[in-house]
């Protein structure tokens, strides 16, 4: 069964660096994913697709400071010079035929 | 511009029904599936189903939660595509968001709207 887990939350200090992580159930470690950011009261943003070999294309103007990276089934999100806005739900996103699974959500807090 | 917007969103009963819209712009809308996800207030985004495009046969794929109850169509002709939804409960209250599909992946969201099942 295709599972995508999240830690719940997540904390960095303003200005620092944070890596969020996304696992892929058993048989599916070469799965890609995409990262989504959801800031408060408002609808889903698409980060970046993120391929099992590490490569990764970004939505529409997202900045820099956000990149992705894969070990085996882990998929990571780093966010670096954390920023106010940066504070947010991030989810990831795969599939396989016929179904799109969404992971259960890291809340990352900026203090 | 790429661009996706959901409309439909209403307070309803439970046991009646509503269909949502989705409008795309600034893309050829019949080139791509389209994608319902429901996100309940304060929980995670639960996806509920998509079409594929008309290259692709146009069939729907649905969540096990809604399957039966909901269904997905497409207008091409107008850039729409519909999210039609039965027998309503009140586990069925969410904010709807429709959005682009690539390859699986959503890469284009709406702001979404809001679907009250209440009496």
């Amino acid at each position: 069964q295709l599972v995508l887990t999240q830690s719940p939350s997540a904390s960095a200090s303003l200005g620092a660096s944070v890596k969020l992580t996304c696992t892929l159930s058993s048989g599916y470690r070469r799965n890609a994913i995409a990262w989504h950011q959801q800031q408060p009261e408002k609808g889903p943003r698409f980060l970046m697709k993120l391929n099992s070999d590490g490569s990764h294309a970004k939505g529409d103007g997202i900045p820099d400071r956000f990149s992705g990276s894969s070990s085996g089934a882990e998929r990571y999100l780093t966010i670096s010079s954390l920023q106010s806005e940066d504070e947010a739900d991030y989810y990831c996103q795969t599939w396989d035929t016929g179904i799109r699974v969404f992971g259960g959500g890291t809340k990352l807090t900026v203090l | 511009e790429v661009q996706v917007m959901e409309s439909g969103g209403d307070l309803v009963q439970p046991g009646r029904c509503l269909r949502l819209s989705c409008t795309g712009s600034g893309f050829t809308f019949g080139d791509h599936a389209m994608t319902w996800v429901r996100q309940v207030p304060g929980k995670g985004l639960e996806w509920i189903g998509f079409i594929r495009r008309k290259a692709d046969g146009g069939t729907t794929e649905y969540a096990a939660s809604v399957k039966g109850r909901f269904t997905i169509s497409r207008d091409d002709s107008k850039s729409i595509a519909y999210l039609q939804m039965n027998s309503l409960t009140t586990e069925d209250t969410a904010v709807y968001y429709c959005s682009r599909d690539f390859g699986g992946i959503s890469d284009y969201w709406g702001q979404g709207t809001l679907v009250t099942v209440s009496s």
